[in-house]
């Protein structure tokens, strides 16, 4: 079965950084790129940065430029997404999403995972 | 990028169709035919529901169906059920491996 599962919630301080994980299985994980998008509370879908492991490379909106890194593990299957120097309007849901390479279509998608930052 | 424009909400009856539009620019919507639409329930995960404009996923109902022209492009669902009450969020390729969302759609089945 194809899952993307993601790393369970974390509360963070303004300033600090945020790691979120993501783990692929019941797929080859090199054979498809990951994407990275963030749900504020009661607001819409954003997406933020997609990875493709196989490259080790990245493609990242402009508003995370700078602030937003992403990394593999390819003996474990997992991507990480760091965002940092936290501000209160980051606290959201974080979703990772797998597409099969120039799909340009996102599934499946992990189950979330939810940062707060609070002071 | 600014997201696409999308209405804030769109309802029907039972058994209606009803129609979602989503607005960008030629350098997103317009430009590629890579639009995809996800289904939203609330405190769940966002489901795919259209791809490339007009294409379905396994299992997805074709009831729900897309297409764009110019700019615009739209999701469709026709026979409106119960089940189908949820937040709708288009999605478009922006060039150089980049993507932007709609503000999304609330649908409220009357």
């Amino acid at each position: 079965q194809v899952q993307v599962l993601q790393s369970g919630a974390e509360v963070k301080k303004p300033g600090a950084s945020v790691k979120v994980s993501c783990k692929a299985s019941g797929y080859t994980f090199t054979n498809y790129y990951v994407h990275w998008v963030r749900q504020a509370p009661g607001q819409g879908l954003e997406w933020m940065a997609i990875f493709n492991p196989t490259a080790d490379s990245t493609s990242y909106a402009q508003k995370f430029q700078g602030r937003l890194s992403m990394t593999r593990d390819t003996s474990t299957t997992t991507v990480y997404m760091e965002l940092n120097n936290l501000r209160s309007e980051d606290s959201a849901m974080y979703y990772c999403a797998r597409e099969c390479p120039s799909c340009c279509w996102f599934d499946p998608w992990g189950q979330g995972t939810l940062v707060t930052v609070s002071s | 990028q600014s997201a696409l424009t999308q209405p804030a909400s769109v309802s029907g009856s039972p058994g209606q169709s009803i129609t979602i539009s989503c607005t960008g620019t030629s350098s997103d919507v317009g430009g590629y035919n890579h639009v995809s639409w996800y289904q939203q329930h609330p405190g769940q995960v966002p489901r795919l529901m259209i791809y490339d404009v007009s294409k379905w996923p396994s299992g997805v109902s074709n009831r729900f169906s897309g297409s764009k022209s110019g700019n615009t492009a739209s999701l469709t669902i026709s026979g409106l059920q119960a089940e189908d009450e949820a937040d709708y969020y288009c999605c478009s390729y922006a060039g150089s491996g980049t993507y932007v969302f709609g503000s999304g759609t609330k649908v409220t089945v009357l």
